[in-house]
């Protein structure tokens, strides 16, 4: 099976830099995903690595090495409406068929104060 | 073009009911996926499907659940004979195909479903 590891909880003042880790543990590895859900919203996809090194997307970012089953997602310039839940998700490949599973982590609930 | 679109946003069940809940994908999406969140937690997978098909049910409990995906209309997940512990947010996704785009997943507003 899969698990992931995220922290529950981060806080961040406006403006400043946030990194939020994942590590992962799979018996097969396709990549992993970002994901962000505000308050009593639908998860919205954020980014994907299938391979090492950094991805840039405006003020998001995603790092991925798979040599230490690692991931974080790095947010700048942070801004109040960043306020939301951000989960790591993996699809691994389960003996047998491939998998059509993409398991997500708990999640972190990420809080910007002014 | 209309994103994936899930009804009722809010449903409400005495123990012993019966829950339909829908999903219509986005346009182009042959794919659907169902997951249950629980209140401060991940979203676990329930169920993969494509059109006529039931791809992966592993996720689903094996009991009184059941989801399907005709080729005409939506995706209905059907919950019999609710129980308290039910009662949970269930979110459905679509991708445009499968493998290649399994982890970008499109997802709707869900369902909360309340179970007195």
């Amino acid at each position: 099976g899969q698990s992931l590891e995220q922290p529950s909880e981060v806080t961040a003042v406006e403006g400043a830099i946030v990194q939020i880790n994942c590590t992962y543990q799979t018996s097969g590895f396709y990549g992993l995903s970002w994901y962000q859900q505000h308050d009593g919203g639908a998860p919205t996809f954020l980014s994907y690595n299938a391979l090492d090194g950094l991805e840039e997307t405006g003020r998001f970012s995603s790092f991925l090495s798979r040599s230490d089953s690692y991931g974080y997602l790095l947010l700048q310039e942070l801004q109040m409406k960043d306020s939301a839940s951000y989960f790591c998700a993996v699809r691994a490949l389960e003996s047998g068929a491939g998998s059509y599973q993409l398991t997500f982590g708990k999640g972190t609930k990420l809080s910007v104060i002014p | 073009n209309a994103g994936v679109m899930q009804n009722p946003r809010h449903l409400v069940r005495r123990r012993g009911q019966e829950a339909r809940l829908r999903c219509s994908p986005m346009k182009g999406h042959s794919h659907v996926y169902w997951y249950r969140q629980l209140p401060e937690e991940g979203l676990k997978f329930m169920v993969y499907l494509q059109k006529e098909n039931i791809i992966d049910e592993s996720g689903m409990p094996k009991e009184r659940f059941s989801a399907e995906f005709p080729k005409e209309g939506p995706s209905i997940l059907r919950i019999q004979q609710v129980v308290r512990g039910d009662s949970a947010a269930y979110f459905c996704a679509s991708s445009p195909m499968d493998r290649g785009l399994i982890e970008t997943q499109y997802f709707g507003p869900g369902t909360r479903l309340l179970v007195l």
